[in-house]
């Protein structure tokens, strides 16, 4: 079946750092959303990407859509103690009518003391 | 305010109880999901309706299910079946076109 290879797994960074974090596939999704779940809640919505080659920004958050549907990537920019938590991709495609969702297992981000 | 709600955040079982976790939502979403989450690990997809009075099963259904009456509503059933139900349960819907899901707080469940 589908399966997204998000990496890295956990990123210890410094405050001010950029952080990059990626997800691949080998299928082709529709969309591409970005999420971030901090402890003890549901997961918010970053990003959303309809279409490949998109670059989108959210603030200091940038995401793009892969020009072959079948990566994204996001980035973080001055990272703040705010951005710890987990971050999710997921990718959407559709067959036979049916919509589907395929989640990443999280990248963990901690900022370093 | 427009959303989706999971309650309870919080919620105790005694060991082979069945026990029903509620969503609803506002949003006037087609599709809703049941998602389990365990400590440390990503999303698994137990159920979900596209819509209502239908729904599928997802990675992980054994043990658990549904029912979609209403567009509004899609509540969970954790039945004595399920082997280990402890987990934080989410909720979440989405306009099926655009797949962008939303999500609620999330019930934790514990079974003792």
């Amino acid at each position: 079946g589908q399966q997204l290879n998000q990496s890295p797994q956990s990123m210890f960074i410094q405050e001010g750092e950029d952080v990059s974090m990626n997800c691949t596939s080998s299928s082709i999704f529709n969309t591409w959303l970005w999420y971030k779940q901090d402890p003890g809640e549901g997961p918010v919505l970053l990003i959303a990407l309809y279409k490949a080659g998109e670059l989108t920004s959210n603030g200091r958050l940038t995401a793009q859509f892969g020009i072959t549907r079948k990566d994204s990537f996001l980035n973080i920019s001055a990272s703040i103690p705010s951005d710890v938590g987990i971050y999710f991709c997921a990718g959407q495609f559709n067959m036979d009518s049916n919509y589907q969702l395929i989640w990443g297992a999280g990248t963990k981000l901690i900022i370093k003391p | 305010d427009g959303g989706i709600t999971q309650s309870p955040k919080y919620l105790f079982r005694k060991e082979g109880q069945n026990v029903t976790l509620s969503c609803e939502q506002n949003l006037n979403h087609d599709a809703m999901y049941w998602y389990r989450q365990d400590p440390g690990q990503g999303l698994r997809l137990i159920y979900y309706s596209q819509i209502v009075n239908d729904f599928q099963k997802g990675d992980i259904a054994e043990g658990y299910s549904v029912s979609r009456e209403k567009k509004e509503s899609f509540p969970l059933t954790v039945t004595s079946a399920q082997k280990n139900p402890t987990a934080f349960y989410l909720c979440a819907s989405s306009i099926v076109a655009t797949g962008e899901a939303f999500f609620g707080q999330g019930t934790r469940l514990t079974v003792v």
